[in-house]
This record gives C-alpha cells, sequence and structure tokens, in this order.
C-alpha cells in the first residue's frame, strides 16, 4: 500500500541544526517534493528530489535515496520563522502527490 | 503575493445549506486540484483538472460537487455536508507537461465549519 510517515513533531534550537526524515513505500515514484506550511497559511515548495542525493539550497537541503525509500530535509542555521510544519510529498506518475501528515517543527530560542 | 486566490477564507454553514468555494490562479497553469486538510491528516486530494478536464476523483462523497469552467478557475460545490466535513479546503494549480513533475502553488485555503 501507499504510506509516507515522518515524525510528528521535532524541537530544536535557535542558530542549531535539524534533519527531519521521511521514510515511503509507495506503488510508483517520480519524485519527492518537501513543502513549508506556517500554522494558518499555504502550503509553500521547498525542495524536489527525483534522483538520488542531495540538493541544497541556502539554508535548506534535501536527501534522497529511492533505494531505502528514503528522504530528508536538513535546516541549518535555524531561524524562530523555521517554525512550522514541514510536509514530505511522493509523486508517484501524474498529478498524484502522496503526501504524509507533517512533522510539526517547534524552534525555541 | 500568492499567485492562487480562494474565497471565502472562512465559512460556517448549516448541514441543509448550499454553498460554493472559489479558486483562481493567475500563474498560467495548466492543472488545478482540490485537496482536504484536517488535523494532524495527510492532505487528501479530492480532485485534479487539467486543461479544464477532470483526471482523478478519490472517491469523494458527491455532496462534493468541483466544477472548472476555464484553466485558471475551479469551484467546489458544496451541499448537505456533515460535521466531519469541516476541514481547511486547499486549492492548488501547477503546470504539468508529460512525465515531468512540478511543484504545485497553494491558495491560502478556505476554513470550513459544518455545524
Amino acid at each position: 500500500g501507499q504510506n509516507i510517515d515522518q515524525p510528528t513533531e521535532m524541537t530544536a534550537t535557535e542558530g542549531a541544526i535539524v534533519q527531519i526524515n521521511c521514510t515511503y513505500q509507495t506503488s510508483g515514484f517520480n519524485g519527492l517534493f518537501w513543502y513549508q506550511q506556517h500554522a494558518g497559511e499555504a502550503p509553500t515548495f521547498l525542495s524536489y528530489n527525483v534522483l538520488d542525493g542531495l540538493e541544497e539550497k541556502g539554508r535548506f537541503s534535501s536527501f534522497l535515496s529511492r533505494s531505502k525509500g528514503y528522504s530528508y530535509l536538513l535546516l541549518k542555521e535555524l531561524q524562530m520563522k523555521d517554525s512550522a510544519s514541514y510536509l514530505c510529498a511522493v509523486r508517484e506518475g501524474n498529478y498524484q502527490l502522496i503526501w504524509g501528515a507533517g512533522t510539526k517543527l517547534i524552534i525555541k530560542p | 503575493e500568492t499567485g492562487v486566490t480562494q474565497t471565502p477564507r472562512h465559512l460556517v454553514m448549516g448541514m441543509t445549506n448550499k454553498k460554493s468555494l472559489k479558486c483562481e490562479q493567475h500563474l498560467g497553469h495548466n492543472a488545478m486540484y482540490w485537496y482536504k486538510q484536517s488535523a494532524k491528516k495527510p492532505l487528501e486530494l479530492m480532485f485534479v483538472y487539467n486543461f479544464k478536464e477532470q483526471t482523478e476523483n478519490n472517491s469523494v462523497p458527491s455532496r462534493f460537487s468541483p466544477e472548472c469552467p476555464n484553466s485558471s478557475h475551479l469551484f467546489l460545490h458544496l451541499h448537505t455536508l456533515q460535521p466531519e466535513d469541516s476541514a481547511l479546503y486547499l486549492c492548488a494549480s501547477s503546470q504539468e507537461s508529460g512525465d515531468n513533475a512540478y511543484e504545485q502553488y497553494f491558495g491560502p485555503g478556505t476554513r470550513l465549519t459544518v455545524t
């Protein structure tokens, strides 16, 4: 069956580094997305991985291992504004994204 | 400013009411989506339209009825809803091209409460 797992909640300290993991089991794979969603707001696109390896974009990096069905989002130099939910989603074929329930990240000063 | 707008932002309706949610995208995309987001649950895809044609309908109850008059506008018509339908309803759009995957852009959502 289709399944996306990510931790429900994580806490980290301002200025630190945090890694949010995502594991998936899907019938197909055409890329993995990470989105950020602040409370009461729309999800916004962060990153996309379709090949194995690390994609770096400023303070955020995303890693993919297709053989392990595993991805992580790495956030460096955490800021208070990074407090949000982070959603992992796998695209199986055309159009349809399978979503995880999201990881709520709490940043403490 | 987001390229996807939704109205209304908040809606309270009784189970016998009929209402409609509206979504408009200003990004020139060719695909639009309706999602349901409930607390602590994954986003649930309800409907997908590509080039105004409905391509996905994930077993959504008939009390939800989508309408896509053109590639920029999407509606979700609601009637005889149940309290469990209370949720955040998100609209999204993307530019689809063959097998390539592109990110979806989301609107701010409509917070729906069914009483």
